[in-house]
């Protein structure tokens, strides 16, 4: 079972829509989240990290996070084509030890 | 703003050959990770450096990888012979912390093609 699942996309939402990536993970024992955002052919760049249960708002961006259910979801509201990259998920599991996801690919339509 | 800066941008070797890439942390930054990444897929650690430490390797091919970062500075992933499938980016992070909690840093990674 991998570490950390993501729907791999792609998923389209038409500009001004909200977009909703969500991301699962298995080691219980995970205290750190990160969201990644990824345009074609660059690097990462970090977006969002999550640490407590609950929301946490920067901007159009809002992260999730619901340890019980194992799930952690990154919400972005009004939504611009720039957007449209693949956003990675990212699981701390352990002290060192980050598991990235496959990334879902998101397009916003104008 | 500060970068992590990695050359060359681009690889192209034939397979068997030897390949290197190079990597200079965001400065003050203790902890750096080479990550591999295939198309398609999440980056996958291959080694990461706390000061010139490794601090896990455990998924870096020791047959053929080998990474160092003698100063605690800059680092240098290093394949040989190459293979068609080691082609993917290789990406370099850097880290204020001295553990995974603390937000990467990645530089613009190196494309690399064996053919």
């Amino acid at each position: 079972q991998k570490e950390v699942e993501q729907n791999s996309g792609p998923l389209s939402v038409p500009e001004g829509a909200i977009a909703s990536l969500n991301c699962t993970y298995s080691d219980r024992g995970s205290q750190s989240f990160f969201w990644y955002r990824q345009y074609s052919g660059k690097s990462p760049e970090l977006i969002m990290f999550i640490y407590s249960n609950g929301d946490k708002e920067d901007g159009r961006f809002t992260a999730q996070l619901n340890k019980a259910s194992q799930y952690v979801s990154l919400l972005i509201r009004d939504s611009q084509p720039s957007d449209s990259a693949t956003y990675l998920c990212a699981i701390l599991a352990g002290a060192n030890n980050l598991f990235f996801g496959t990334g879902t690919r998101l397009t916003v339509i104008p | 703003e500060a970068e992590v800066a990695q050359s060359p941008r681009y690889k192209i070797t034939e397979k068997s050959q030897a390949v290197a890439f190079w990597c200079d942390p965001i400065s003050g930054h203790a902890t750096l990770y080479w990550y591999r990444q295939i198309l398609g897929q999440g980056p996958e650690l291959l080694v990461q450096f706390q000061d010139e430490s490794v601090v896990d390797d455990s998924q870096l091919p020791k047959d053929r990888f080998s990474a160092e970062r003698l100063k605690g500075v800059d680092s240098t992933l290093k394949i040989q012979p190459a293979e068609l499938g080691d082609s993917a980016m290789y990406l370099c992070a850097s880290s204020l912390g001295v553990t995974g909690a603390t937000p990467l840093h990645f530089g613009n990674g190196t494309r690399l093609t064996v053919t």
